[in-house]
């Protein structure tokens, strides 16, 4: 049974591209979340996604989006990359509003 | 201002002492989860733990949960090289359901 799994694994970026990353959730799983995690740091909640729509969202400026689709992956979009974006973005997946999350290894982003 | 503290940020041991980590907040959480993260790895759940002055064990690791439900600790006897990574607790909120608000971990180095 395949756990959550994200791609790609690494990613260099110029500042001013754009950047898609991808997740695929858990078996069984239909909630989509997703984190950034700076280096040294815990991560930082961007988004949820359930039925294909937002549910939550932190404190992200809206350069960052995301969707997901009916097979219940997700993708999250930045746009417009700053310096600051560099980090490790987890996507977790989860059942149901209080369950535990299962989080994939990340895709790590650096942005030149 | 980070919602969880969690202290310390760095801990280096040798392998058969004990440790103790500590994760406060002035927030009431609904459940409080502990992580660990290798490097390249996302984090993976330890446990959760949901009721004001809850312990639960696992093996070497004990974990607490405050009787306010506002602060946690990990308790780690006879530690080895094997418990090496970062530690990350993580609190939900009532009504903000598997969202998680992590602290910013502590880093775990056993040497044999």
């Amino acid at each position: 049974d395949a756990g959550v799994t994200q791609s790609p694994t690494h990613l260099i970026k110029t500042r001013g591209q754009q950047v898609t990353l991808r997740c695929s959730p858990k078996s069984g799983h239909d909630t989509v979340s997703w984190y950034q995690q700076a280096l040294g740091q815990g991560p930082q909640f961007i988004f949820q996604y359930y039925e294909e729509e937002e549910r939550q969202r932190g404190n992200f400026p809206d350069r960052f989006s995301g969707h997901q689709f009916p097979n219940y992956s997700s993708e999250l979009n930045v746009n417009a990359l700053l310096l600051g974006d560099s980090a490790l973005y987890l996507c977790a997946s989860s059942t149901e509003f209080y369950s535990p999350l299962h989080f994939g290894n990340g895709t790590r982003l650096t942005v030149t | 201002t980070q919602l969880l503290e969690q202290s310390p940020q760095f801990l280096s041991i040798q392998e058969g002492e004990n440790l103790t980590v500590y994760c406060n907040s002035s927030s009431v959480f609904s459940s409080l989860q502990w992580y660990r993260q290798e490097p390249g790895e996302g984090p993976v759940l330890l446990v959760t733990v949901v009721t004001g002055g809850e312990v639960k064990k696992l093996k070497r690791l004990t974990f607490q949960f405050g009787d306010a439900r506002k602060d946690s600790s990990l308790h780690i006897t006879a530690a080895q090289t094997g418990d090496t990574g970062l530690y990350l607790c993580a609190g939900a909120f009532q009504t903000s359901g598997s969202r998680l608000t992590f602290g910013e971990g502590t880093q775990l180095t056993v040497n044999p």
